[in-house]
Parts: C-alpha cells; sequence; structure tokens
C-alpha cells in the first residue's frame, strides 16, 4: 500500500544504547516530519525536513538526530537513549506546499529501560 | 510551546447520537486542523481549515473554524461504531511546520 512506512514498530532499549528509526514514503512528498506521542498528551514535533538535504529542529529536538537520506527517506537517532524518550514515534509527511502533516505512518512503540 | 485546550477528554455515545467537541486557545490560529487516530494507527487527516468562520464538511464530519481564530469545532452526525478513536485538533500559527500546536485529543467511544 502506498504511504508512510516505519520500521521498527515495537523497540525496547536499555539506557544508554543507540538506534535508529526508520521512515519512507513513496508518495514524492518534499515535507516529512518526526513526532513522539506521549500519554494523554498531543503530538510534539521533534525534527522536520522541508526538502531533501534540510532538516529543522521541531519543540523537542534535544536528545535526538535525523538524517534526510534522500526524497523517500527520513530517519531518527537517539544517540543514547533515556528512559524520558519512551514513547510512540511517528513520521510523517505532506506535499509541497501544504503546511500540515498529511499521511503519517502506524508508528514506533519505543520502552527504554 | 502554544497550548490548546480539548474538550471534552473522553466521551460515551449511543450509535447514532451526533457529537461535539471543540479545541480552544488563547493564541490566534491562521489554520486549524482535524485528524482521527484508530487504536495502533497513525493520525489520518480529517478536515483542515484556512479562515475565519469557514466551516468545512467530510461526510458526516463538519468542523469550524472561529470567528475569534482562537477555537475550532468538530461535530459527527449519526456517529456508527466506526468512529470510536481519538479525535485531535491542531492549530497552525504561521506558514512553519514548527508552528502546529496539537491539542491532547478527544477519546470517542460509541455504544451500539
Amino acid at each position: 500500500n502506498a504511504g508512510v512506512t516505519q520500521t521498527p514498530k515495537f523497540q525496547v532499549l536499555k539506557t544508554g544504547q543507540s538506534m535508529t528509526l526508520q521512515c519512507a514514503q513513496d508518495m514524492n512528498h518534499n515535507s516529512m516530519y518526526w513526532y513522539r506521542q506521549d500519554p494523554g498528551m498531543g503530538l510534539r514535533l521533534i525534527y522536520y525536513s522541508a526538502s531533501e538535504g534540510t532538516t529543522d529542529k521541531g519543540e523537542v529536538p534535544n536528545g535526538y538526530n535525523v538524517s534526510r537520506l534522500n526524497k523517500r527517506e527520513f530517519s531518527l537517532r537517539l544517540e543514547s537513549a533515556a528512559p524520558s524518550q519512551t514513547s510512540v514515534y511517528f513520521c510523517a509527511s505532506s506535499e509541497s506546499g501544504a503546511r500540515q502533516p498529511q499521511h503519517f505512518g502506524d508508528g514506533t512503540r519505543l520502552s527504554i529501560l | 510551546g502554544q497550548q490548546l485546550n480539548q474538550s471534552p477528554q473522553s466521551m460515551f455515545i449511543q450509535e447514532g447520537e451526533d457529537v461535539s467537541m471543540n479545541c480552544t486557545s488563547s493564541s490566534i490560529f491562521n489554520t486549524w486542523l482535524w485528524y482521527k487516530q484508530d487504536p495502533g494507527e497513525g493520525p489520518v487527516l480529517l478536515i483542515a481549515l484556512y479562515k475565519a468562520g469557514e466551516l468545512t464538511s467530510n461526510g458526516r464530519l463538519t468542523a469550524q473554524f472561529g470567528i475569534t481564530r482562537k477555537d475550532s469545532f468538530l461535530n459527527i452526525s449519526a456517529s456508527i461504531p466506526s468512529d470510536v478513536g481519538i479525535y485531535f485538533c491542531a492549530g497552525l500559527r504561521s506558514g512553519s511546520a514548527r508552528q502546529l500546536t496539537f491539542g491532547s485529543g478527544t477519546q470517542l467511544t460509541v455504544l451500539p
């Protein structure tokens, strides 16, 4: 199915471990986003990429890095995971000119012990 | 960041009833959005509103951009079981995605 694909779907890490969350979209969208969703809260923007080769910090970028590998892929990396980063992570994409995420992946559920 | 107050936090309604939920802020927004999230899935964009006073429908869903630009409403008519989920509002203050703020969601349960 066309859309936004995230891997893995679930992951458990120990404090201090590193990992990369993968995201790919096949809709030829320019803009891609990474959000985190915590219980009882709205989604918060971690990083976004308006186009290939550009990335910008969102509301909660600390502890994360991103890489816009090409137009299709936008990865999120945790260099040294902390329990506060336990969350559900969503990748999203949108067309050029759209100011909001239009299509979301199904999320990565990350637990850090 | 900016805060959006979304209410109610949860609703239990009978199938066939109409539903109303709203989102308010102390700040002015230029765009209001409504998303729905099913369990285990990502949010889906339902309606986007770009002008104060705008009223937009998507099937049984109708949303309005408040005249003051500080609030928005979502109505669902004749609810059905598949309407179950979490509904999020989101407001955008400017042209940058960094300025998009999400509400905390309304959990809707439809009872048969």
